[in-house]
């Protein structure tokens, strides 16, 4: 397996601008997260999803924030509008159920 | 809410030393803990997993142990070399229903060749 797969690795995009993440998990994997990581607040769980279903969304900073997981192979987390302050590294990880996580190489967001 | 600590934040020793970082966690109602390595601008690997009904687990130069009921865990270096500087960062799955993993702030560890 390739492991966690995510797209594109950097994003530079003018605020007011809507971002989309994208993240394959690796096959088989029940449990799905999105993390974001900064220099001031480390990495923070924004979302995750358990058999597609999301489970806990209390990590989300705000309604410009959204994340869809249409089928097991395939994740998205969107953010519009964007906004300076959403700069930042966004991680996605996978794991079967209660057990080792991988994570992705990360996506590095710029917004000006 | 599940906190974690870690300490020290960093950390800078010559090579061949033996080394330990900590780690601590509120809550002591976890599945598992997990430690991961991270290089500067890219993403965590994973180095050991301890499910909350073990003490300790070995991998290579790394043994990790955790005391659950003290909320804390260990994660031990043999010999350090240069190639072991990164961020170390160590994850807890809280209890009950959830699978979330709350991470620690990391400890910055260099070897000095």
């Amino acid at each position: 397996d390739a492991g966690v797969i995510q797209s594109p690795r950097h994003e530079v995009t003018e605020m007011g601008q809507e971002v989309t993440l994208r993240c394959k998990p690796i096959s088989g994997h029940n449990s799905l997260f999105w993390y974001r990581q900064t220099m001031m607040r480390g990495l923070e769980l924004l979302i995750y999803f358990n058999n597609n279903v999301p489970i806990d969304d209390s990590g989300m900073p705000e309604d410009r924030f959204s994340a869809k997981m249409p089928n097991a192979s395939f994740s998205t987390l969107k953010i519009q509008p964007s906004e300076p302050r959403d700069s930042a590294v966004y991680f996605c990880a996978s794991s079967p159920l209660y057990t080792e996580a991988f994570f992705g190489q990360g996506t590095r967001l710029t917004v000006v | 809410k599940q906190e974690v600590t870690q300490i020290p934040a960093a950390l800078s020793v010559p090579e061949g030393e033996n080394l330990v970082l900590n780690c601590s966690f509120t809550d002591s109602a976890i599945y598992n803990l997990q430690w991961f390595r991270q290089d500067p601008g890219k993403g965590l690997t994973s180095l050991l997993l301890i499910q909350s009904s073990q003490r300790e687990q070995t991998s290579g130069r790394l043994n990790a142990s955790l005391d659950k009921s003290s909320g804390r865990s260990t994660l031990y270096i043999a010999a350090s070399q240069p190639g072991d500087s990164a961020t170390y960062l160590c994850a807890v799955s809280s209890g009950g229903a959830t699978n979330k993993l709350i991470f620690g702030t990391g400890t910055l560890l260099a070897v000095q060749p």
